[in-house]
């Protein structure tokens, strides 16, 4: 148990769906995170939230819509998918600044593992 | 760029000592960090590195090279549920909140 659930672990959606990933950090942390991992592929950064406003934004189609209500909970609203979106969609958490020297690790959750038809 | 390398897979044996290489080429730099990710699991935190030299932690061990861009994992007395992806990630001098990764080692661990 690493203190950041994601729901659901699984989800299947067609390409006209819309649906919603959930986020849930139980750390105290202030920043978080959406990361893409596909098959041999590096992690992609998609989104930053720090201190629930957005920060970082890397090139993400607009079929990704990150939400950040409050420092506990993210979601990412997905409409109008493509099959090349399918892969595992990982949320992570941190302290947003720490103290100089601090390492500031990134939690992550186990993911939601997505499949576009 | 941000570039990070690392193999692609390795096989161990059972008890034996295994190092996964990872080289990296960023703008800036202010730490490297090890996760370990289990098949279908979140990945884990396993060692952090942002100072020259070796820092130790059980079994596990992880060294760094600043002016060579360059980091290993140490395994010893490897055990089967060692068997896991391994990933490598460098976080760049200007942005705290951003890692980049490298694609993962994954390592098999047999009998």
């Amino acid at each position: 148990e690493t203190g950041v659930t994601q729901t659901p672990r699984h989800l299947v959606m067609g390409m006209t769906n819309k649906k919603s990933l959930k986020c849930e950090q139980h750390l105290g942390h202030n920043a978080m995170y959406w990361y893409k991992q596909s098959a041999k592929k590096p992690l992609e950064l998609m989104f930053v939230y720090s201190l629930e406003e957005r920060v970082e934004n890397n090139s993400v189609p607009s079929r990704f819509s990150p939400e950040c209500p409050n420092s506990s909970h993210l979601f990412l609203h997905l409409h109008t998918l493509q099959p090349e979106d399918s892969a595992l969609y990982l949320c992570a958490s941190s302290h947003d600044r720490a103290p100089p020297g601090a390492k500031n690790i990134q939690y992550f959750g186990a993911g939601t593992r997505l499949s576009v038809l | 760029g941000q570039n990070i390398d690392q193999p692609t897979e390795m096989t161990a044996t059972e008890g034996a000592i295994v190092q996964i290489n990872c080289t990296y080429q960023t703008s800036g730099f202010n730490g490297l960090f090890w996760y370990q990710q289990h098949a279908g699991e979140a990945p884990t935190f396993l060692s952090y590195n942002v100072l020259d030299g070796l820092e130790e932690k059980g079994r596990f061990s992880s060294f760094l090279s600043r002016s060579k861009g360059y980091s290993y994992l140490l395994l010893k007395e490897l055990q089967m549920k060692d068997s896991a992806s391994y990933l490598c990630a460098v976080r760049p001098l200007y942005n705290f909140n951003k890692f980049y990764f490298g694609s993962g080692t994954k390592l098999n661990v047999k009998p």
